[in-house]
């Protein structure tokens, strides 16, 4: 069954870069696109960027000069950087499969703290 | 970038009533390859979202009956009826037509 799983620190401490792997089963990279949603505690979603089947990317602008998106096929992995971390990035970042998010990871939750 | 109002924020249903929020966009969502990338989800206390309406009026894969989805262009509905404990969460709206992706901000819905 199609399964997505975040992982990476819990805690990054300000100025320094967030690294976040999504690994996917059930379905291949590059079929579908894969894409990031963040969620400040007790707040929305906010829609990060997306890897797409193809190798393409695309970022929402707000985050755009410090985020990247990246993968490996062969791992069935998607991975996030982000950099110049505040504590408003604090949050559960999500990975979840294009075409609706359907799919979800359970989420991993990054506290930016010193 | 879309704007996704969505309202109520927050609202009370007694189990077995009826309810529903609306959710309004800053610019049409019609795709130009026709389709409507409008979709609905349910994020229950300490999980993640969850797809109840995809295309503004189609329910994802055991989502029960009670769920429906409405609109056009703009203008979108969901109606949750016959209110059940487990549909107790927030509720989202979300378009896909349009980069940067955008959500609504959420109506939070309790039990009475």
């Amino acid at each position: 069954q199609v399964q997505l799983k975040e992982s990476g620190p819990g805690l990054v401490q300000p100025s320094q870069t967030l690294s976040l792997t999504c690994t996917v089963s059930g379905f291949s990279l590059t079929s579908y696109n894969v894409h990031w949603v963040r969620q400040p505690p007790g707040k929305g979603l906010e829609w990060m960027g997306r890897m797409r089947y193809n190798g393409d990317t695309s970022y929402n602008s707000a985050l755009k000069s410090r985020l990247s998106i990246s993968r490996d096929t062969s791992k069935n992995q998607v991975f996030l950087k982000m950099n110049s971390l505040q504590t408003d990035d604090t949050g559960t970042y999500y990975c979840t499969r294009g075409g609706g998010f359907a799919y979800w990871g359970q989420g991993t939750l990054v506290t930016v703290s010193s | 970038d879309v704007v996704m109002t969505q309202t109520p924020v927050s609202l009370s249903v007694s189990l077995g009533g009826q309810t529903s929020i609306s959710c309004r966009s800053s610019q049409s969502l019609v795709h130009s390859d026709g389709n409507t990338y409008l979709y609905w989800y349910l994020q229950k206390p300490g999980q993640s979202p969850q797809l109840l309406i995809y295309k503004v009026s189609n329910r994802f894969s055991g989502v029960p009956d009670r769920f429906s989805g409405s609109g056009s262009g703009t203008d979108f509905t969901l109606k949750i009826s016959r209110v059940e404990p487990e549909d107790l969460g927030v509720y989202y709206c979300y378009q896909g037509t349009h980069y940067p992706l955008t959500f609504g901000s959420g109506t939070k819905l309790e039990i009475k």
